[in-house]
């Protein structure tokens, strides 16, 4: 069974880095086709997809975002780190980490996601 | 901001089928790349429920999927109660190289 589950600060300030953790089980980013993304959902919006990171360690950013993000992997700990630097209000949403499921690095769908942690800009 | 268009919204009375379509692009929908669908209650994390014309174990068979073109349909038949909720569509794009949403539909059990 595929478990995921985010974890970070709940505020930031605009203008600071968010630091985003996802601590999964039940498979490894070691072996191929394995891969983990992150995706947003403001309140009241639609999700949209910002990273994803493959067993290879190739990485795929959002284009509108990709200047803004950093995703890494720890396959020994089993995570995956998300940073967006520079955070504004707008960014206020719910951060879901997932399971890639496909064969290759692209392609494929998410599945299962975490329970999201939501991320809230103030100041 | 969504790649992949649907409809806001779309309703019916318990036993209906209803539709909902998601059109994309040649770079997206249009390639070879499979469309997902994804079902979402709210304060829950999202759930697969379509990948290609395949459904994960234990998702109804009132659920399918197709497409055809540059555009994706889920249909529901038979709708219940339970499937008020919020759907979403998913696909590759090769051009931005990387993964792209439906703008979600809501729907809603008269």
């Amino acid at each position: 069974q595929i478990t995921l589950k985010e974890s970070g600060p709940t505020l930031v300030k605009p203008t600071q880095t968010l630091t985003l953790t996802c601590t999964f089980s039940g498979f490894s980013l070691s072996t191929s086709g394995a891969g983990v993304g992150w995706i947003r959902q403001p309140p009241g919006k639609a999700v949209e997809w910002l990273a994803v990171i493959y067993w290879n360690d190739n990485k795929r950013y959002s284009p509108s975002l990709k200047s803004r993000l950093t995703i890494t992997k720890d396959t020994s700990k089993n995570q995956v780190v998300l940073t967006m630097t520079n955070m504004d209000p707008v960014d206020t949403a719910t951060y879901f980490c997932a399971h890639r499921r496909g064969a290759t690095d692209n392609g494929g769908n998410f599945d299962p996601w975490g329970q999201g942690t939501l991320v809230t800009v103030s100041s | 901001q969504s790649v992949l268009t649907q409809p806001p919204s779309v309703s019916g009375a318990p036993g209906q089928r209803v539709t909902i379509s998601c059109t994309g692009s040649y770079s997206n929908i249009g390639t070879n790349y499979d469309v997902h669908w994804y079902q979402h209650l709210p304060g829950t994390a999202p759930k697969l429920l379509i990948y290609g014309n395949n459904r994960p174990s234990g998702v109804p068979d009132r659920f399918s999927g197709s497409k055809s073109g540059t555009s994706s349909s889920l249909a529901i038949t038979g709708l219940q109660a339970e499937d008020e909720a919020d759907y979403y569509c998913q696909c590759y794009d090769i051009s931005l190289s990387g993964y792209v949403f439906g703008t979600g539909t809501k729907v809603t059990v008269l």
